[in-house]
């Protein structure tokens, strides 16, 4: 079976550009969470899905930031306009459960450089 | 909240032990663990339910202990492809999605 997608792996974009992040989980897996990894705040958690319905989006860090769910097996995250300090690694990870009992599965992640 | 990991790295010599660990101020419903490697996405390991039960991947064990609030993951005989960044992820009740602390790096040299 395939595991979490995501694309692009690498972008490099200058200051102010709209940036969008794309996911494909796991097929049959009924939560979808996009992270995002820097040295200095580790691996945050910025939203979650269940069936394509955000539950919780509090940890994303300001307006710039939307992320959507159309369908079961596709999720984008978008950040406009963007800014230096966006600069990280994003993944998306998927669970057939809450994440409380079951596993995440994280796709290779997005490699993002905002100049 | 996120958990609090401990130590932050590690360097051992192949064969070696060691054990990091996980410790949360919230009461735990689960604990979750992880490997990343350098350039890479985190790999699931596994998951430890309250209840204190230890449970083992490889050479890999980890034990849940629900009064202090804390889990600890054992590498014993330590193999070179142990090297990476370990993270926990910590759920409470209320909310069942782990908060990830911030990873202890295993450097495992011949």
């Amino acid at each position: 079976d395939a595991g979490v997608i995501q694309s692009p792996r690498h972008e490099v974009t200058e200051m102010g550009q709209e940036v969008t992040l794309r996911c494909k989980p796991i097929s049959g897996h009924d939560y979808l969470f996009w992270y995002r990894q820097t040295m200095m705040r580790g691996l945050e958690l910025l939203i979650y899905f269940n069936n394509n319905v955000p539950i919780d989006d509090s940890g994303m860090p300001e307006d710039r930031f939307s992320a959507k769910m159309p369908n079961a097996s596709f999720s984008t995250l978008k950040i406009q306009p963007s800014e230096p300090r966006d600069s990280a690694v994003y993944f998306c990870a998927s669970s057939s459960g809450t994440g409380g009992n079951q596993p995440q599965h994280f796709g290779d992640g997005t490699r993002l450089s905002i100049l | 909240q996120q958990p609090v990991q401990s130590p932050q790295a590690v360097i051992l010599r192949e064969g070696e032990d060691a054990v990091i660990n996980c410790s949360s101020s919230k009461a735990l419903y689960s604990v979750h663990w992880y490997r990343q490697k350098h350039g890479e996405a985190p790999v699931f390991l596994m998951i430890l339910l309250k209840g204190g039960e230890q449970k083992g991947h490889e050479k890999i064990s980890a034990s849940f202990n629900e009064k202090k609030q804390q889990s600890s993951l054992y590498l014993t005989a330590s193999q070179l492809s142990y090297s990476g960044t370990y993270f926990c992820g910590s759920s409470s009740g209320g909310s069942y999605i782990p908060t990830f602390g911030r990873g202890t790096s295993l450097i495992v040299h011949p």
